[in-house]
């Protein structure tokens, strides 16, 4: 099974704050990567594909990086709703594996 | 626009089963690969089961802590998705999502909101 390290685990950040998410694969996952926003009770919802390509109608704020091993999420400039839990996801081969969420918190 | 809704969800003791709904609407049902994610309280996500579509033959896969237990199935002329539940186990408690497989990527583009299952006695 492909292992998805997520770090850090979680983060603390100000509104306006530059911040990335990093993921590291444990084999070559090209760049068959997606990154998700969680919200407290709520259904993921899908940001990027492909490592770098933004799902339909998410802000330009989000943008992602990478391919093989390692693989970044940016949020630009991070605003009150974007405190959230975020996830990757290889979609390479089965199983389907996530990372273990980053926690973006208020500071 | 997308719809995914599951039902099905509920309280049943250990060994017991259940059957997932996820009823879809807003786009070409057939065309897509179709998969089950789970939620257990306070952790990440995992996934469970995939459904590819006729023009691969209705395959499936399965998680290996599923297999053998778990059913995933999809009616096209209903445009729903399917996951039979049998022999669970406490650590099958969990929200779970239905989530659509994007035609043009192998990626989750949209998930229901969730029915929650709960494996205890």
């Amino acid at each position: 099974d492909i292992q998805m390290t997520q770090s850090p685990s979680s983060l603390s950040a100000s509104v306006g704050d530059r911040v990335t998410i990093t993921c590291r694969a444990s084999q070559d996952i090209s760049t068959s990567l997606g990154w998700f926003q969680q919200k407290p009770g709520k259904a993921p919802q899908s940001l990027i594909y492909g490592a770098s390509s933004l799902q339909s109608g998410v802000p330009s704020k989000f943008s992602g990086s990478g391919s093989g091993t390692d693989f970044t999420l940016t949020i630009s400039s991070l605003q009150p709703e974007d405190f959230a839990t975020y996830y990757c996801q290889q979609y390479k081969s089965f199983p389907l594996t996530f990372g273990g969420g980053t926690k973006v918190e208020i500071k | 626009e997308v719809e995914l809704v599951e039902s099905g969800g509920g309280l049943v003791q250990p060994g017991g089963s259940l059957r997932l709904s996820c009823a879809t609407s807003g786009f070409t049902f057939s065309d897509h690969y179709m998969d089950w994610v789970r939620q257990a309280p306070g952790k990440g996500l995992e996934w469970v089961a995939r459904s590819r579509d006729k023009a691969r033959r209705y395959t499936t896969e399965y998680a290996a802590s599923v297999k053998g237990r778990f059913t995933i199935s999809r009616d096209d002329s209903k445009t729903s998705l399917y996951l039979q539940m049998n022999s669970l186990k406490s650590e099958d408690t969990a929200v779970y999502y239905c989530a659509r497989v994007a035609d043009y990527s192998y990626h989750f583009d949209y998930w229901g909101q969730g029915t929650l299952v709960t494996v205890s006695s």
